[in-house]
């Protein structure tokens, strides 16, 4: 099956600081990326569409200037935190499906944000 | 978003027995649907789908129901093995994109 994987997986840093997190599709090529948020006991949210060569899309209510998406490539997007703060701190996880494989998603690992 | 970070309504079960995890899901327009197992500190894992053509969908061990008048899906576990203790989410995805919306999630747990 269709693998995707995240790093890291667990980060810690300080308030004010940022943050990047990636997600790699390891056996297929991606033109469209999710990113979600997960705070404990709580649902998966979908925060943006991450768009290989163009602009990501953001949910109603995402600061796309805090959470700043990079589709560098088919195989990478990645996920930047700026200015953290301790509110941020959430379990961010991505998902992406092969190409002419229908509309199932796959899923990285997650990365668990911890902001001091 | 068209999902709501509410708690997560617990289920428990004896081993052996059935499980039953229900979800109601938002939008009228969603026309797939997909069962997600998530264990503690891990990406969501596939279970089974279910596009709205249908109203049942069976794989191993498992069972998707969809209602599309009142807009609810179930996830049909048969002999709950303690394996199978994880929460459970319900997505629902429409025709105009890839995006996946979450409902609120059941966390299960097998009594051995």
């Amino acid at each position: 099956g269709a693998v995707v994987s995240q790093h890291p997986s667990r980060v810690i840093c300080k308030s004010g600081t940022s943050v990047k997190i990636e997600c790699r599709s390891l056996d297929f090529q991606a033109t469209t990326m999710f990113w979600y948020r997960q705070f404990p006991k709580q649902s998966l949210m979908l925060m943006a569409t991450s768009n290989e060569g163009s602009k990501a899309t953001y949910e109603q209510g995402v600061e796309k200037d805090k959470f700043l998406i990079n589709h560098a490539s088919l195989t990478l997007s990645t996920l930047t935190v700026t200015s953290a703060h301790p509110e941020d701190s959430s379990f961010y996880i991505c998902s992406a499906g092969p190409p002419g494989q229908g509309r199932e998603q796959y899923f990285g690992p997650g990365t668990r944000l911890t902001v001091t | 978003g068209e999902s709501v970070g509410l708690h997560l309504p617990t289920l428990s079960v004896q081993e052996g027995d059935n499980s039953i995890i229900n979800c109601a899901y938002s939008n009228s327009a969603s026309d797939y649907f997909i069962w997600y197992k998530q264990e503690s500190g891990k990406g969501p894992q596939f279970i089974i789908d279910i596009r709205s053509n249908m109203d049942k969908r069976q794989g191993q061990r498992v069972t998707v129901l969809l209602n599309k008048t009142v807009k609810h899906l179930s996830l049909q576990i048969a002999a709950t093995q303690p394996g199978d203790s994880a929460v459970y989410f319900c997505a629902e995805n429409s025709n105009t994109g890839n995006q996946f919306y979450f409902g609120t999630g059941t966390s299960l747990t097998v009594i051995p």
